[in-house]
């Protein structure tokens, strides 16, 4: 079955980095796009980024567009997270989800949290 | 960016049935997926595409999407659906992922 899990949160200080990563299996990986999803502590979802899934391609949320950087490796069915410049706001879990057909999530982690 | 507005709340009896929109400019020409939140656990996806479901997903719950609203539905509420729902779409023009705040469905 799909498993997305994802490892490499912690507390960190501000302005210090951090690597998350997002290790898959159950499904073909080389062929779907990840995103990465984040929640703040009683807040709502806030989409951080996608990569293609050859990695040609990426987007950004505005909130994290030049601090933080997505890429994955195909051949370890793994895609990382690294987040610079981290701020207080940064705080949350995160998420990463496979995407399915029109760009729906259809399977998620259990996410890692990330205290800023 | 395209901007989706959910009601912070819903609550409904028992056996009721409970509806959920995502209001948007012109959200019926746009694909809209759902995902459920229970307390502590990871989202899951109950309907896509407006109004498909995955496997597993019972089918008290179903979607619609017309006009500038999109709406989740469900019937028969059950204590177990007590959860946290999202409307998301993809806006072509920001290419960007765009979640709605949110709906905390509440049973009585």
């Amino acid at each position: 079955q799909v498993q997305l899990v994802e490892s490499g949160g912690g507390v960190v200080q501000p302005g210090k980095s951090l690597r998350l990563s997002c290790a898959a299996s159950g499904f073909a990986f080389s062929s779907d796009a990840i995103h990465w999803v984040r929640q703040a502590p009683g807040k709502g979802l806030e989409w951080v980024a996608v990569i293609s899934y050859d990695g040609t391609t990426t987007y950004y949320a505005d909130s994290v567009k030049g601090r933080f950087s997505i890429s994955r490796d195909n051949s370890k069915n793994n895609v990382a997270l690294q987040m610079n410049s981290l701020r207080p706001e940064d705080t949350a879990i995160y998420y990463c989800a496979r995407e399915g057909s029109y760009i729906r999530m259809d399977s998620w982690g259990l996410g890692t949290l990330v205290t800023v | 960016s395209y901007v989706v507005i959910q009601p912070p709340s819903v609550s409904v009896a028992p056996g009721k049935t409970a509806t959920i929109s995502c209001g948007g400019d012109d959200i019926g020409n746009r694909v809209v997926h759902w995902y459920q939140q229970r307390a502590g656990k990871a989202p899951v996806l109950v309907i896509y595409s407006g109004s498909e479901r995955p496997s597993g997903v019972p089918e008290r719950l179903s979607g619609s999407n017309s006009g500038n609203t999109a709406t989740l539905t469900i019937s028969r509420v059950e204590a177990g659906d007590e959860a946290d729902y999202y409307c998301q779409l993809w806006d072509t023009t920001s290419d960007h992922v765009v979640f709605g705040g949110g709906t905390k469905l509440t049973v009585l």
